[in-house]
């Protein structure tokens, strides 16, 4: 299957920016998403880019995409207590049949 | 409202008895999929199925049957032959075509006692 790889936690302040990291091997791969997991729920799609972006802006979410290294990164600004949950990037394959998603990186905002 | 509903979300089960975790939707979907979630190790896909009378294995299907006679349907079968069944099951379901993301249940997490 693919590897998509992400660190396991991350904790910051409220009011500071947030950078969760993604890997992937697919160099294929035509949408890459984020999701967002709080406890005990399903994922919800916070953003995807088109793997033909660099940067995609959406409020206070900024996802970088660097495809010669496929690295797709997440930040969060002003990051507020409520966005602690767990992050999830995924990668689809097969024409989208099937998409293989990270470990998840779980976000602790301290207030 | 449009969406995708599991149920229950609480499950108890003895070691050695079969369980059906049930995933709905209402979304018009075509693709569903069935992902199992353990802490630390992200979600990975146990079976998916594009359309109605058809599905395919995922990674770790071994354990587990399904089946999708109606297109809003698509049960999970978590049998005694799946060697460690506790876990947090994740139903979803797409358009099934290109570009197109998955929406999520809200899950259902299975105790094996």
């Amino acid at each position: 299957g693919e590897d998509v790889e992400q660190s396991l936690f991350l904790s910051v302040r409220e009011g500071d920016s947030s950078v969760i990291n993604c890997t992937y091997t697919d160099s294929s791969s035509t949408y890459l998403y984020w999701y967002k997991q709080e406890p005990g729920a399903g994922l919800q799609l916070l953003t995807y880019i088109f793997s033909n972006m660099d940067m995609k802006q959406d409020q206070r979410l900024t996802v970088l995409l660097n495809k010669k290294d496929k690295h797709l990164s997440l930040r969060i600004a002003d990051t507020q207590t409520g966005d602690s949950a767990i992050y999830f990037c995924a990668v689809p394959k097969d024409n989208f049949n099937k998409f293989y998603f990270g470990s998840g990186t779980k976000l602790n905002v301290k207030p | 409202d449009g969406g995708i509903t599991q149920s229950p979300k609480y499950l108890f089960r003895k070691e050695g008895q079969n369980v059906t975790l049930s995933c709905e939707q209402n979304l018009n979907h075509d693709a569903m999929y069935w992902y199992r979630q353990d802490p630390g190790q992200g979600l990975r896909l146990i079976y998916y199925s594009q359309i109605v009378n058809d599905f395919q294995k995922g990674d770790i299907a071994e354990g587990y049957s399904v089946s999708r006679e109606k297109k809003e349907s698509f049960p999970l079968t978590v049998t005694s032959a799946q060697k460690n069944p506790t876990a947090f099951y994740l139903c979803a379901s797409s358009k099934g075509r290109e570009a197109d993301t998955q929406y999520f249940g809200p899950g259902t997490r299975l105790t094996v006692l």
